[in-house]
């Protein structure tokens, strides 16, 4: 298995643009999250899905942010508009159920608003 | 509220030496607790897991002791290299009904010097 893919790696986008991150989980993990890193505030659980269904999206900062899962193999986290302060990495995860040493990270978008 | 936090932000060790980067933990009914190693550009990845009805657990150069009493986890890794350069977080479980949803500190940063 290739692991959790994201893409793309790098952005760099203008203020009040649109922008769409992907995440292909490992093939199947049940379980799918989006964190938010920055220097400031660190690793921050936005959303996560069981099953396709979002299940706790208490972290998603703003109305502004959104993410879907259609099937077991594709997530995106939706910014729009964006804004400077959305500049940050975001990593996709994914796990099987009830399998903490099975939590594989993706290697992480990082996001640029200028 | 209840959260992960780190003592130190940053640890410097010589090549060869032992490394002991430590975490306080608040949720006393926390569960189970996990050490991530983060190398710059990629993703947190799994080095160790301990459950609280243990205070030890050892790996390949790495140990974590979790002490309930004082709500502490350290991680020693022995004669470390240079590769051990990293990003360390602690977690611990925050999840309900088996799921194992991990609540990130804000991660040590581990220096080894040749």
């Amino acid at each position: 298995d290739a692991g959790v893919i994201q893409s793309p790696r790098h952005e760099v986008t203008e203020m009040g643009q649109e922008v769409t991150l992907r995440c292909k989980p490992i093939s199947g993990h049940d379980y799918l999250f989006w964190y938010r890193q920055t220097m400031m505030r660190g690793l921050e659980l936005l959303i996560y899905f069981n099953n396709n269904v979002p299940i706790d999206d208490s972290g998603m900062p703003e109305d502004r942010f959104s993410a879907k899962m259609p099937n077991a193999s594709f997530s995106t986290l939706k910014i729009q508009p964006s804004e400077p302060r959305d500049s940050a990495v975001y990593f996709c995860a994914s796990s099987a159920s009830g399998q903490g040493s099975g939590y594989t990270f993706g290697s992480g978008t990082r996001l640029t608003v200028v | 509220g209840e959260s992960v936090g780190l003592h130190l932000p940053t640890l410097s060790v010589q090549e060869g030496d032992n490394s002991i980067i430590n975490c306080a933990y608040s949720n006393s009914a926390s569960d189970y607790f996990i050490w991530y190693k983060q190398e710059s550009g990629k993703g947190p990845q799994f080095i160790i897991d301990i459950r609280s009805n243990m205070d030890k657990r050892q790996g390949q150069r790495v140990t974590v002791l979790l002490n309930k009493t004082v709500k502490h986890l350290s991680l020693q890794i022995a004669a470390t290299q240079p590769g051990d350069s990293a990003v360390y977080f602690c977690a611990e479980n925050g999840g309900a009904g088996g799921s194992y949803i991990p609540t990130f500190g804000r991660g040590t940063s581990l220096i080894v010097h040749p």
